[in-house]
C-alpha cells in the first residue's frame, strides 16, 4: 500500500481481555516499529523489527506484552491480560532498510480499556 | 543515554508570525536529530531530519531547524505561520547507529488569526 495501515483505528476492551493491533507496512520496508503514545508518558518505543534479525524488545513494559511479524511484513502486538494503564494510541512506522531513520508512521491504534 | 526537552507544552503565535519550537537533546554520542508534526487523529510526519551534514536543516511546510552542538539545541523555525500550522510537533533523538527514536513531550502549536 501506499502508507503504513493499522488496524483496527479504535478499540475498547474489557480489563482482562487480550486484545491484537495489527500494522501493515509499506511494501518493501524491511524494518518495523512499535510505539505507544499516551499521556502520561509521551512517546515510548516498544519493539522493532529488521528483516529476519531477532526483533529489538527492549521497550515492552511487560511480559504481557508481545509482538510478532510474519514473512516479514505484517505485525501483529498482542497485549496480554489488558490493564487501564495500557490505554493508549499505540503507532506503528516502517522503514526501507536498517538505519534508515525517516521513517513513516501509521495513524495508529487508539486502545481504550474500561 | 539520550533524552530530548521540549520547553512549552503549548505555543501560541499569530498567523503571520514567527514560529520558534524549542528543543534541547542529550546524547552521550553524536545523534541524529528529527522534527515531527501530528495532525489530530493522525500519526506523525516527518518534517525535517539531522544526520550530520548541513547544520541548518530545511524540512516540508517551510519549516526549517538548526543543530548547535555548542548548545545541544536543535530549534524548530518559520518564519510566518500559518493556521494549517496548528499541531503537535515532536522533537526526537536517536543514537548514530541506531534506529529508534526517543522523543520530547511535545509541543502545542496554537495560531490565532
Amino acid at each position: 500500500g501506499a502508507g503504513v495501515s493499522q488496524s483496527p483505528s479504535n478499540k475498547v476492551t474489557e480489563k482482562g481481555k487480550d486484545v491484537e493491533l495489527r500494522c501493515d507496512p509499506i511494501s518493501g520496508h524491511t524494518a518495523l516499529y512499535w510505539y505507544r503514545q499516551s499521556l502520561g508518558q509521551g512517546l515510548e518505543f516498544l519493539i522493532y523489527f529488521q528483516g529476519n534479525s531477532a526483533p529489538d524488545k527492549s521497550g515492552l513494559p511487560s511480559d504481557r506484552f508481545s509482538a510478532e511479524r510474519t514473512g516479514g511484513s505484517v505485525s501483529t502486538l498482542t497485549i496480554q491480560r489488558t490493564q487501564q494503564e495500557d490505554s493508549a494510541v499505540y503507532l506503528c512506522a516502517s522503514s526501507l532498510k536498517q538505519r534508515d531513520i525517516g521513517y513513516t508512521f501509521g495513524s495508529g491504534t487508539r486502545l481504550t480499556v474500561v | 543515554a539520550q533524552s530530548v526537552t521540549q520547553l512549552g507544552s503549548h505555543v501560541s503565535v499569530s498567523e503571520g508570525a514567527l514560529v520558534l519550537l524549542r528543543c534541547n537533546y542529550s546524547s552521550s554520542v553524536p545523534p541524529y536529530l528529527f522534527w515531527y508534526v501530528q495532525y489530530p487523529n493522525q500519526g506523525l510526519q516527518l518534517l525535517l531530519k539531522y544526520t550530520s551534514a548541513a547544520t541548518l536543516v530545511k524540512g516540508i511546510n517551510g519549516f526549517e531547524a538548526e543543530f548547535k552542538k555548542s548548545e545541544t539545541s536543535f530549534h524548530l523555525t518559520k518564519p510566518s505561520a500559518h493556521m494549517s500550522d496548528a499541531a503537535e510537533y515532536f522533537c526526537a533523538v536517536s543514537e548514530r547507529g541506531y534506529s529508534t527514536l526517543t522523543f520530547g513531550k511535545g509541543t502545542m502549536l496554537l495560531v490565532s488569526p
